[in-house]
């Protein structure tokens, strides 16, 4: 069975500053899916960005990028120019690409803070 | 367009109660999940269906249930609420074949206390 492992239950940045969340994975398949999804205290889930396993290019989406490393299974997000809002639990998510196993697998999360 | 709507959205039961928790999805979407978490946890996977009629455990099955009679509903149930299953309680649902922006829609919770 697939794991998603964050080493940080916690992290902090200061405003206007840079931060990176770490997130790795464990799988012996070659065709997968990689997310990261933010939850603010409305604990609604919203997806940031997401990886395709066979996509070389890493992901961006704005201020929110990625450092996809296939062959170290690490799968860690960028966020620069950090925002009060983007104060929230980040979750990495990980997703077979294979037939009859489209769940998700959620890591244990990180708290992030971002000081004024 | 509403997406994902769990209902309801708090309730606080006493041990050895029972209780639905109705998910509904617009979307047309073949795969529908359930999730619970709790802190330090992240989100775990109840149980799931790929398709009407159909459904399967997850990593923390015990103490529910679940059915998927319709194809917009999936039903989560506890026959004898215990205190281990105080959490909050996500329901998602994604297209068969996942295109554009990977389909996942998830509720906005439902947070159940068992005293």
């Amino acid at each position: 069975a697939q794991t998603v492992t964050q080493s940080q239950p916690e992290m902090s940045v200061q405003e206007a500053e840079t931060v990176t969340l770490s997130c790795t994975y464990d799988t012996s398949e070659s065709d997968y899916y990689l997310f990261w999804y933010k939850q603010p205290p409305s604990r609604q889930m919203i997806l940031v960005i997401r990886q395709e396993a066979y996509k070389q290019q890493n992901a961006t989406e704005n201020r929110f990028s990625v450092n996809f490393q296939k062959a170290a299974k690490s799968f860690s997000l960028k966020i620069s120019d950090s925002q009060l809002g983007d104060a929230a639990m980040y979750f990495c998510a990980y997703r077979s690409a294979q037939g009859g196993s489209e769940k998700l697998v959620f890591g244990k999360g990180t708290k992030l803070t971002v000081n004024p | 367009n509403a997406g994902v709507t769990q209902t309801p959205k708090f309730r606080v039961l006493k041990t050895g109660q029972s209780m639905t928790l109705l998910c509904a999805q617009d979307m047309n979407h073949e795969y529908m999940y359930w999730y619970r978490q709790d802190p330090g946890m992240g989100l775990r996977l109840i149980h799931y269906s790929v398709g009407e009629g159909t459904t399967a455990k997850g990593e923390v099955p015990d103490g529910y249930n679940v059915s998927r009679l319709k194809k917009q509903n999936f039903l989560l149930g506890l026959e004898s609420a215990a205190p281990s299953q105080t959490s909050v309680y996500f329901c998602a649902s994604s297209p068969r074949v996942l295109q554009g922006n990977y389909g996942y829609t998830f509720g906005s919770g439902t947070r159940l206390t068992v005293v």
